[in-house]
């Protein structure tokens, strides 16, 4: 089993939509979380951290639940610019950074 | 404020030859240091981390070995470059436990 768990995707939405990923890890130990975007042959950009009470940036909500080792990111009024891949990591503990695979989503006019 | 700096941008190397690549961390001292890899279509591979000068921590046997000579310079090498070495190498930083920061890439090509 994979530390961490992506949706392959890829996503293929219409301008407006709301997408929903999702995440799971492997580790229960694992200590923090985080969405990254990527765009293609472009390095990985931290979207937001995610916490157990959930956290909200703009259209951007991430939400953890620790119990079922579940991570997930909620995109609002999809844009065209929001078309990238988007990576799902988890901080095993000091050192080691984990990432996913990644879920291709597509947003088109 | 901290910054990562990565180079080159672009490589293209022969099967066989040596390889030389070069991250440097900028305002902080003593980071975490990781260089990672991404063949096409796939997710990030952790190569090489290191948690200070001379320590280095290798994920995944492989042809390519890492240095970290100074504080902030992490140094990916190989002696020997196969194909399947081709993908995009990444640098990145980081405080303990925190989120990664990325420098800005190095596509390498072997043919």
């Amino acid at each position: 089993r994979k530390e961490v768990e992506q949706d392959p995707g890829p996503f293929n939405v219409p301008e407006g939509a709301t997408v929903a990923f999702n995440c799971t890890y492997s580790n229960s130990a694992s200590q923090s979380f985080f969405w990254y975007r990527q765009d293609c042959r472009k390095e990985p950009k931290l979207l937001m951290s995610v916490y157990s009470s959930g956290n909200e940036d703009g259209r951007f909500t991430a939400q953890l639940n620790r119990a079922s080792q579940y991570i997930s990111l909620l995109i609002r009024d999809s844009k065209l610019s929001d078309s990238a891949t988007y990576l799902c990591v988890v901080n095993t503990g000091g050192f080691k950074t984990i990432f996913g695979a990644g879920t291709r989503l597509f947003v088109k006019a | 404020s901290q910054t990562i700096h990565q180079w080159p941008a672009t490589l293209v190397q022969p099967v066989g030859s040596p390889l030389s690549l070069e991250c440097t961390v900028e305002g902080t001292s003593n980071p975490n240091l990781y260089w990672y890899r991404q063949a096409a279509g796939r997710g990030l591979q952790l190569l090489f981390y290191s948690v200070g000068i001379g320590q280095i921590s290798s994920e995944v046997p492989q042809n390519l070995s890492a240095s970290r000579p100074q504080d902030r310079q992490f140094i990916l090498s190989s002696k020997k470059l196969l194909l399947s070495d081709s993908g995009f190498y990444l640098c990145a930083w980081k405080p303990f436990n925190e989120k990664l920061f990325f420098g800005s890439g190095t596509q390498l090509s072997v043919l």
